[in-house]
């Protein structure tokens, strides 16, 4: 199927330490999302990149994209407390609008 | 102001019955969804609708009926529930096109149980 894939499932750190999360899918895109969703809540947009880009930032964010792979990854720099949430990856296969996500990486950040 | 709305957000009810959820989005977006999470939470998408009309449908079966009276509210009946409908159900909303990314606004999601 089309959904992206986080990896890992679970990821547990020290506050002030960097988090990385990834993201596979199985064919062409065009861009990629990454939402977050702390618990109990609806998912929040972080961050897009398109099929044509390689790296995005925004504030803490660093996105890559390997379109060759079929991968992303997102670096959360200098986590905090408040970081804790499941973060999702979301494709959309081009010129069909739909959004597939997978089960999400969920972020445990201890102060 | 709330951007996307969803009512109930907790719905318990027995196997049979039938039940609605309902969201409103303020946001002037064209395209709505409904997503399920489940247990695991896995979201998958169920339908979308662009201007009222239905644009996706990813098997779900029949006894889902989204209604779309306007381009602002979609709707979600569920008839004959079953135990294997309890999930969480998200309505989310877009503004597709050239100009746009496509970013997904959701709701705050609607907890079914079916017991």
């Amino acid at each position: 199927s089309q959904q992206g894939e986080e990896d890992p499932q679970a990821l547990s750190i020290q506050e002030g330490e960097n988090a990385t999360m990834n993201c596979s899918y199985k064919t062409s895109i065009n861009n990629l999302q990454w939402y977050r969703q702390n618990s109990g809540r609806g998912l929040v947009h972080l961050i897009l990149i398109r099929s044509n880009e390689r790296e995005k930032h925004s504030g803490r964010l660093r996105v890559t994209l390997d379109t060759s792979k079929k991968s992303s990854s997102m670096l959360i720099t200098a986590s905090r407390a408040a970081d804790t949430a499941s973060y999702f990856c979301a494709t959309d296969l081009y010129n069909f609008n739909k959004f597939y996500f997978g089960s999400g990486t969920k972020l445990n950040v201890k102060p | 102001d709330t951007a996307v709305s969803q009512t109930p957000k907790y719905l318990v009810t027995q196997m049979g019955n039938d039940k609605s959820i309902k969201c409103e989005q303020n946001l002037g977006h064209d395209t709505m969804y409904w997503y399920k999470q489940d247990s695991k939470k896995f979201l998958k998408i169920m339908f979308s609708y662009n201007n009222k009309e239905l644009i996706i449908n990813e098997t779900v079966p029949n006894r889902f009926s989204p209604k779309s009276p306007d381009k602002a509210h979609l709707n979600l009946h569920i008839n004959s529930l079953e135990l294997g409908d309890s999930a969480v159900y998200f309505c989310a909303s877009s503004q597709l096109g050239l100009a746009n990314t496509g970013e997904l606004f959701f709701g705050e999601g609607s907890r079914l149980t079916v017991l």
